[in-house]
């Protein structure tokens, strides 16, 4: 089965900074699906950013953008330009090729200070 | 364009009452349905999933059970209710086309308090 690991429980950044969030998954398989969710206060979640595994290129989304390491197992998620809308929990996923299921991480808490 | 609406918001129920919290999707046809449970500190658990009427997959044994009466209609239940059923829970679904990394798109979630 596999795993997906955030170790980062809480994170806090300045408005304006950068900021990247760690994700660290296990799998045998070599074709499957990375996910970044966003779940803002009021617990809404929201697709944030979508890698493919079979894609060397990593995904962007304006000011949030991937590092996909794909033999580390690692998929980070960088934030430029942090505002205060993105305080919220953001969670890691991975999806198998060929299977729809999601398995999640455990999510870290990103607050952004004024 | 579509929606997926999830109700009620919050429930505050008895040990050993009943359930039922209902999800429906609005705009597509035959989509991949699914209940997640969120407990504090350990992200989200996947609890079941639907490709069709009357399709269900349960990925963890438990006190719950799910029905999926039409096609963009699931619903989560329990005769009887336990502590340890208290968590939010979200309804999501995806397109069901076969595509492979489909997004989910999710609920509001039901806030459930077992006392």
């Amino acid at each position: 089965a596999q795993t997906v690991t955030q170790s980062q429980p809480e994170m806090s950044v300045q408005e304006a900074e950068t900021v990247t969030l760690s994700c660290t998954y296990d799998t045998s398989e070599s074709n499957y699906y990375l996910f970044w969710y966003k779940q803002p206060p009021s617990r809404q979640m929201i697709l944030v950013i979508r890698q493919e595994a079979y894609k060397q290129q990593n995904a962007t989304e304006n000011r949030f953008s991937v590092n996909f390491q794909k033999a580390a197992k690692s998929f980070s998620l960088k934030i430029s330009d942090s505002q205060l809308g993105d305080t919220a929990m953001y969670f890691c996923a991975f999806g198998n090729f060929g299977n729809e299921k999601l398995t999640f991480g455990t999510g870290t808490r990103l607050t952004i200070i004024p | 364009s579509q929606t997926i609406h999830q109700w009620p918001a919050t429930l505050v129920q008895p040990v050993g009452s009943p359930l039922s919290l209902e999800c429906t999707v609005e705009g597509t046809s035959n989509p991949n349905l699914y209940w997640y449970r969120q407990a504090a500190g350990r992200g989200l658990q996947l609890l079941f999933y639907s490709v069709g009427i009357g399709q269900i997959s349960s990925e963890v044994p438990q006190n719950l059970s799910a029905s999926r009466p039409q096609d963009r209609q699931f619903i989560l239940s329990s005769k009887k209710l336990l502590l340890s059923d208290s968590g939010f829970y979200l309804c999501a679904w995806s397109e069901g086309t076969g595509v492979n990394g489909e997004k989910l798109f999710f609920g509001s979630g039901t806030q459930l308090s077992v006392l």
